[in-house]
């Protein structure tokens, strides 16, 4: 089993349509918790944290759920340039883990 | 900004040469990292540093090796090529072990032939 697991999707949703992705996690000490965005062929960059009490960055939910080990990542009313990958990472010290991710479409 | 700048965005290869990638950044961090990243797979991390002239072996080291003989820079080394080693090679660097945000560069497409 994959340490951190995300749906690869891909997930087509309209313009304005709200999305939501899951990923859960196998370490239960994890510490840290992160979604970056990926877009075609450029480097991954944070989106957000990802705090117990959840956290809001605009049109952008990320919620974690410790007691059944998964983060959660909210995308309201979704724009075209939210087309992207979006990777589920846990941390804890120097070990990183990165999900495979999951990709998001938006269409007009 | 933070800037992680790697030396090269596309790099073709023949077998069995020895292969150099290159990293610099910028802003004085002190942990640096190597990840390929392959479809499907995800980032798995090749080789870390947490300070000069230190590294650690991530997840698959097999086919690498690394030096950091400057704080700012981080080489990864492909001493005999493969073409199992045609991948996406991302570099990058946090400022230490308790500030865990990552920061990448723009990343090497590296084809072995």
């Amino acid at each position: 089993r994959k340490e951190v697991e995300q749906d690869p999707g891909p997930f087509n949703v309209p313009e304005g349509a709200t999305v939501a992705f899951n990923c859960t996690y196998s370490n239960s000490a994890s510490q840290s918790f992160f979604w970056y965005r990926q877009d075609c062929r450029k480097e991954p960059k944070l989106l957000m944290s990802v705090y117990s009490s959840g956290n809001e960055d605009g049109r952008f939910t990320a919620q974690l759920n410790r007691a059944s080990q998964y983060i959660s990542l909210l995308i309201r009313d979704s724009k075209l340039s939210d087309s992207a990958t979006y990777l589920c990472v846990q941390a804890g010290g120097f070990k990183t883990i990165f999900g495979a991710g999951t990709r998001l479409f938006v269409k007009a | 900004d933070v800037k992680v700048t790697q030396s090269s965005r596309y790099l073709v290869k023949r077998t069995g040469e020895k292969v150099f990638l290159e990293c610099v950044q910028d802003m004085d961090h002190e942990n640096m990292f190597w990840y390929r990243q392959d479809p499907g797979l995800g980032l798995r991390l090749i080789y870390f540093s947490y300070d000069v002239k230190m590294k650690e072996k991530g997840d698959i080291p097999e086919g690498y090796s690394v030096s950091r003989e400057k704080k700012e820079r981080f080489s990864l080394i492909l001493e005999s090529a493969s073409t199992n080693q045609t991948s996406m090679y991302l570099c990058a660097s946090r400022p230490g072990q308790n500030n865990e945000k990552l920061f990448f560069g723009s990343g090497t497409q590296l084809s072995v032939l």
